[in-house]
């Protein structure tokens, strides 16, 4: 099984519409972080929410996080045809030696 | 702004030979790590290292696998005799967990191809 699920797999929208995506995970965390990776690039480091948190915002990004639930969503709004990527969660359950589990990722694409 | 660096962007190599995939991290950063990326999959950890050792790694990291920091910079990733299974994208990144924030850092990657 795996540890990070995000849903959908895929996503297109126009540009200036909202994005929304979601991660499941299946243990205890003690955070989980969002990234951004363009085609081919290396990892960008989008937003981090520690288990006692709900929601984080971060210019256009929002996080919220429901560990009853163990899930979380990424929110982009306005949504600009830059922000055409993949998106990982990644979890932290190793207590911070960074060992993150990243999830298969939600491919966005902004058409402008 | 302060990043990973990774040398080379791409390596190719042929089967059976051994390749240093090299890395400078944050300066102030203690925390290292290596992750691995195979074309169309997700990212998978390979291997934690601080304070001169290995913290932590994945049931991938086997004895092919070795890292380093044989200076006060650079954070090697050494591959003994790779196969054509190795070919993938090789993340390095750092992280200052003395802050409340494990942020990590992520260097643009290596891409080894292994023919």
């Amino acid at each position: 099984s795996q540890q990070g699920e995000e849903d959908p797999q895929a996503l297109s929208i126009q540009e200036g519409e909202n994005a929304t995506m979601n991660c499941s995970y299946k243990t205890s965390i003690n955070n989980l972080q969002w990234y951004r990776q363009n085609s081919g690039r290396g990892l960008v480091h989008l937003i981090l929410i520690r288990s006692n948190e709900r929601e984080k915002h971060s210019g256009r990004l929002r996080v919220t996080l429901d560990t009853s639930k163990k899930s979380s969503s990424l929110l982009i709004t306005a949504s600009r045809a830059a922000d055409t990527a993949s998106y990982f969660c990644a979890t932290d359950i190793s207590g911070g030696y960074q060992k993150v589990t990243f999830g298969t990722g939600t491919k966005l694409q902004v058409i402008p | 702004e302060p990043e990973v660096t990774q040398t080379p962007s791409h390596q190719v190599t042929q089967m059976g030979q051994e390749v240093i995939l090299r890395c400078v991290p944050i300066s102030n950063h203690l925390y290292f790590y290596w992750y691995r990326q195979i074309l169309g999959q997700k990212v998978e950890f390979l291997v934690s290292f601080y304070n001169n050792e290995i913290s932590e790694k994945s049931e991938i990291f086997d004895d092919q696998f070795s890292v380093e920091r044989p200076d006060g910079s650079n954070f090697t990733l050494k591959i003994r005799s790779t196969k054509l299974e190795d070919s993938a994208m090789y993340f390095c990144a750092s992280s200052d967990a003395r802050s409340d924030n494990t942020e990590a850092f992520f260097g643009q990657g290596t891409r080894l191809t292994v023919v």
